[in-house]
Parts: C-alpha cells; sequence; structure tokens
C-alpha cells in the first residue's frame, strides 16, 4: 500500500522557520519525482515546488522561490520542505504528492493527508 | 505561464443526473497534459483523470474527460452520492521553471 505521511507543521510567527517532512512508503521512491503541493484555508490548490528523482532537477513557484529549500533522501524514502522567512500568506496545509515515474511531465498520483502551517503574529 | 478557468464555480445537481465541469486554458495544452482531481472536505486530492482522457487506478468508469487544445471537460455520468466534492483541472508539464497550474476547482453541490 502507497502511503504518504507528512510532518513537521505547525505555528510560526512571522519570519521564522519551518522543516516539513514526508515519509513514504509502498513505492520505488528513488525512481520517482515528488513535489509539494498547499492550500490555504477555503482555497484552491498551489503548487509549490518539484525535485526529479535523483535531485538534480528542482522547481519552484515563484512565491516561495528564495525562500523554501525542497530536497530528498532516497536512503530514507524521504520528502522534505525547508521553509525560511515566513509569511502570513504561507499559511496553508501543505501535501506532499508523487508521480509515478521521474519527470515534471507527469500527473500527481499518490498524496499524503497534508501537514498544517500557520503563519501568525 | 498557462491560466486554468473552471466553470461553473458551483454546480447544483442531483444523484442520479449528469455532471459537465469545464476548465479552459489561456493557451493551448501541449500533449493534452491536463488533468483532473477530486477533493472531499478534509481529505487530499484524488486523481481522477491523466492525459485529458484516461481514468487514473481504480476510478469508475462513470468518471471521463475528453477536450484538447484550450478546452477540457470531465463528464461525471451519473452523479452517486459520493461524488459531491470539488473538482480542480491541473496543466502539467508545462514549459519550466513554472510546470503545474491548477485551475480554481468547482463545487459539485447536492442540490
Amino acid at each position: 500500500e502507497v502511503q504518504l505521511v507528512e510532518s513537521g507543521g505547525g505555528f510560526v510567527q512571522p519570519g521564522e522557520s519551518l522543516r516539513l517532512s514526508c515519509a513514504t512508503s509502498g513505492f520505488a521512491f528513488s525512481s520517482y519525482s515528488m513535489n509539494w503541493v498547499r492550500q490555504a484555508p477555503g482555497k484552491g490548490l498551489e503548487w509549490v515546488s518539484y525535485i526529479s528523482s535523483s535531485s538534480s532537477t528542482i522547481y519552484y513557484a515563484d512565491s516561495v522561490k528564495g525562500r523554501f529549500t525542497i530536497s530528498r533522501d532516497n536512503a530514507k524514502n524521504s520528502l522534505y520542505l525547508q521553509m525560511n522567512s515566513l509569511r502570513d500568506e504561507d499559511t496553508a496545509v501543505y501535501y506532499c504528492s508523487s508521480s509515478v515515474g521521474s519527470g515534471w511531465y507527469l500527473p500527481f498520483d499518490y498524496w499524503g493527508q497534508g501537514t498544517l502551517v500557520t503563519v501568525s503574529s | 505561464e498557462i491560466a486554468l478557468t473552471q466553470s461553473p464555480g458551483t454546480l447544483s445537481l442531483s444523484p442520479g443526473e449528469r455532471a459537465t465541469l469545464s476548465c479552459r486554458a489561456s493557451q493551448s495544452v501541449s500533449s493534452g497534459y491536463l488533468a483532473w482531481y477530486q477533493q472531499k472536505p478534509g481529505q487530499a486530492p484524488r486523481l481522477l483523470i491523466y492525459g485529458a482522457s484516461s481514468r487514473a487506478t481504480g476510478i469508475p468508469d462513470r468518471f471521463s474527460g475528453s477536450g484538447s487544445g484550450t478546452d477540457f471537460t470531465l463528464t461525471i455520468s451519473r452523479l452517486e452520492p459520493e461524488d459531491f466534492a470539488v473538482y480542480y483541472c491541473q496543466h502539467y508539464g508545462s514549459s519550466p521553471p513554472v510546470p503545474y497550474t491548477f485551475g480554481q476547482g468547482t463545487k459539485l453541490e447536492i442540490k
């Protein structure tokens, strides 16, 4: 059974940092590209960041570029999102998702249950 | 960057009826890289359709996707109670550095 489990969310003040993790099992993590997608309360889905299976290719949404860093550890079947200089508008549920294959031209087949990040003073 | 506009914003129908959801792109979507997701309250999105018309694993055949170029449609042939949810279209595989775009969603509610 494919499982993606996010953790690391919480309540922080503007300007602070947070590191999200996504532990995976049940599929060939090291062969699949991964993404982070977020959803602000009551809003739609927003793609945040992409990482290829080998970490050789990384993309970010303009809204987080320069502040967020995506990474992965294929030995631990885990995905990460380091979030620095957090802003109120970063408040959202953050989902990790995987594509079946490695490439940015693939849909998001599997999703975790999400972890809530709240940024507020 | 391609923008996706979904319509209607809210669709009110009864179980057993046919639902037609629209997704329009601001530019032609290359190679039909268009997906549809279903999201129920408190749950993660679920992939329904990819490549504009291919059903994902385990998706009932009452869900179908169609379209090309800039106009795409998700059709639910006969609504079941569990189908009432929010539906998002997504363009994937766009030219980097922004490969992915989501539409704003259509809420399918019980009439």
